[in-house]
C-alpha cells in the first residue's frame, strides 16, 4: 500500500517565481495538511484540509494557498517567492479530521529559492 | 501564545542508558499530544498521542507520558537504530504545533 506519496522531490526557484507542490494521501484518507520545515527546527503548521474544505490555517501569508481535490490529493501554491520560503515541505495525511490515529508524512519537497 | 517547548536540544547516550526526553507546552484547549520520530531527510514517523494528563503509552523501548504541563519521552535501553529527532506536537482545536525536537545519538 503506497504511503504518502509528494511531488517533486527537489526545487530550485528564483526569488518572485510561483511554485506547486503536490500530495497524494493514502488510500482512504481524507484529510491533508500542509507543514513547512526549515532546517534544524520543528515543522510548522500551514493548512489542513478535509473533505476539500479548509479546516485550519497556521500563521503564513497569504501568498501561500492551497486546495484539496475530490480524490483528495492536494496542491500547495506559494506565489511571490521569497528567499525565506527555502525549506523542506511536508504533506500529511489522517484517516479523519481530528488526527486522533495520527498523521502519516510524506517525505517531502525540499524547495530552494536563489 | 501557544507554544511547545522541547529540551534538551541534543542528547548522547551510549548503548543501553536510558533516559527521558522532555515536552513543555502551553495551549488553550489541548486536543492531543503527538510524538513523532525524524530520520535525516525523511518525513517525521507517528509514535503516540496521549490526550489527558496521567495517560502512558509504551511502544518497544520508548515510554510517552503526560501531564497538565509536559510530556515525557522515556527510553530505556536505547539501541543505535534509536538515534534520530524526536518530535512533540500539540493540537490546539485546528493547529497543530510543534517542538524544534530533540536530536538523539545512541553510540554502540
Amino acid at each position: 500500500d503506497a504511503g504518502v506519496t509528494q511531488s517533486p522531490t527537489h526545487l530550485i526557484k528564483t526569488r518572485g517565481q510561483h511554485v506547486t507542490l503536490r500530495c497524494s494521501p493514502i488510500s482512504g484518507h481524507k484529510s491533508v495538511s500542509w507543514y513547512q520545515q526549515v532546517l534544524g527546527q520543528g515543522p510548522q503548521f500551514i493548512f489542513q484540509y478535509y473533505e476539500k474544505e479548509e479546516r485550519g490555517r497556521g500563521n503564513f501569508p497569504d501568498r501561500f494557498s492551497a486546495r484539496q481535490f475530490p480524490n483528495y490529493s492536494s496542491e500547495l501554491n506559494v506565489n511571490a517567492l521569497l528567499l525565506g520560503d527555502s525549506a523542506l515541505y511536508l504533506c500529511a495525511s489522517s484517516i479523519d479530521r481530528d488526527t486522533n490515529y495520527g498523521y502519516t508524512f510524506g517525505s517531502g519537497t525540499r524547495l530552494t529559492v536563489v | 501564545e501557544d507554544q511547545v517547548t522541547q529540551s534538551p536540544e541534543a542528547l548522547r547516550l551510549q548503548e543501553g542508558e536510558s533516559s527521558s526526553l522532555n515536552c513543555s507546552y502551553t495551549v488553550s484547549g489541548l486536543r492531543g499530544l503527538f510524538w513523532y520520530r525524524q530520520d535525516p531527510g525523511k518525513g517525521p514517523e507517528f509514535l503516540f498521542t496521549l490526550y489527558s494528563a496521567g495517560e502512558e503509552k509504551e511502544k518497544e523501548r520508548l515510554k510517552a507520558t503526560l501531564t497538565k504541563k509536559e510530556s515525557f519521552l522515556h527510553i530505556t535501553a536505547p539501541k543505535p537504530e534509536d538515534s534520530a529527532t524526536y518530535l512533540c506536537a500539540v493540537r490546539n482545536f485546528n493547529k497543530f504545533y510543534f517542538g524544534s525536537g530533540t536530536k538523539l545519538n545512541v553510540k554502540p
